[in-house]
């Protein structure tokens, strides 16, 4: 099964706002509500920051939102800050019980 | 607070085996299915496996299916994931995670690096 596809860079300006896609298929994103997305700084280990397509876990800042419309996932990344530059990758799961990644999202902080 | 980690990678011939573990603490292990996440050296995440909380099934991937499988001991809280026929695309930090009620990865450990390399 293919990754489902993310832009490879997405950058912004201090305090903008950015959105981050992720398309997959009715076979995984589209079938469910089980889409999560990640965040990753360079050596580091993936941190989860959206779960169940658009609920944060404790501790997560509320800038980041996520929602899902049709087979495409959504990340929303809002007041940008240097500390958000990272690598962002969403997943899902799919309907033959497996899971699935994107190739992930490079965001850069102008 | 939840702990995971693995153990086991390291340096390994083509066509040869290895086997990885992960140790949990700090929750109840019994109680959630466990995953496998593994990440090629400059590459991005890719899935390779869960297991059901009691062992009882599990899935794989297709680029591991029939070659690596997934086990758990739930008395010792560790999870296992056994690699055979391993080749040069196997190479990657392994990363264990648990399942979250939303059914994908929230903890992960530290990974565990495997080279395959003749």
């Amino acid at each position: 099964q293919s990754a489902l596809t993310q832009p490879a860079s997405v950058s912004g300006s201090p305090g903008q706002s950015i959105t981050l896609s992720c398309t997959g298929t009715s076979s995984d994103v589209g079938a469910f509500n089980y889409v999560s997305w990640y965040q990753q700084h360079p050596g580091k280990v993936p941190k989860l920051i959206i779960y169940g397509v658009n609920n944060r876990p404790s501790g997560i800042s509320d800038r980041f939102s996520g929602s899902k419309s049709a087979n495409t996932a959504s990340l929303t990344i809002s007041g940008l800050q240097a500390e958000d530059e990272a690598d962002y990758y969403c997943s899902s799961h799919t309907t033959a019980n497996t899971r699935i990644f994107g190739g992930g999202t490079k965001v850069t902080v102008l | 607070q939840v702990h995971l980690v693995e153990s086991g990678g390291g340096v390994v011939q083509p066509g040869r085996s290895l086997r990885l573990s992960c140790a949990a603490s700090g929750f109840t292990f019994n109680n959630f299915a466990m995953h496998w996440v593994r990440q090629a050296p400059g590459k991005g995440l890719e899935w390779v496996a869960v297991i059901a909380s009691d062992g009882s099934h599990g899935f794989e991937a297709d680029s591991v299916k029939g070659r690596f499988t997934t086990s758990r001991d739930n008395t010792k809280n560790t999870l296992h994931l056994q690699m055979n026929s391993l080749t040069v695309e196997d190479s990657a930090v392994y990363y264990c995670a648990r399942d979250s009620n939303s059914a994908l990865p929230d903890y992960w450990g530290q990974g565990a690096l495997v080279t395959v390399s003749s």
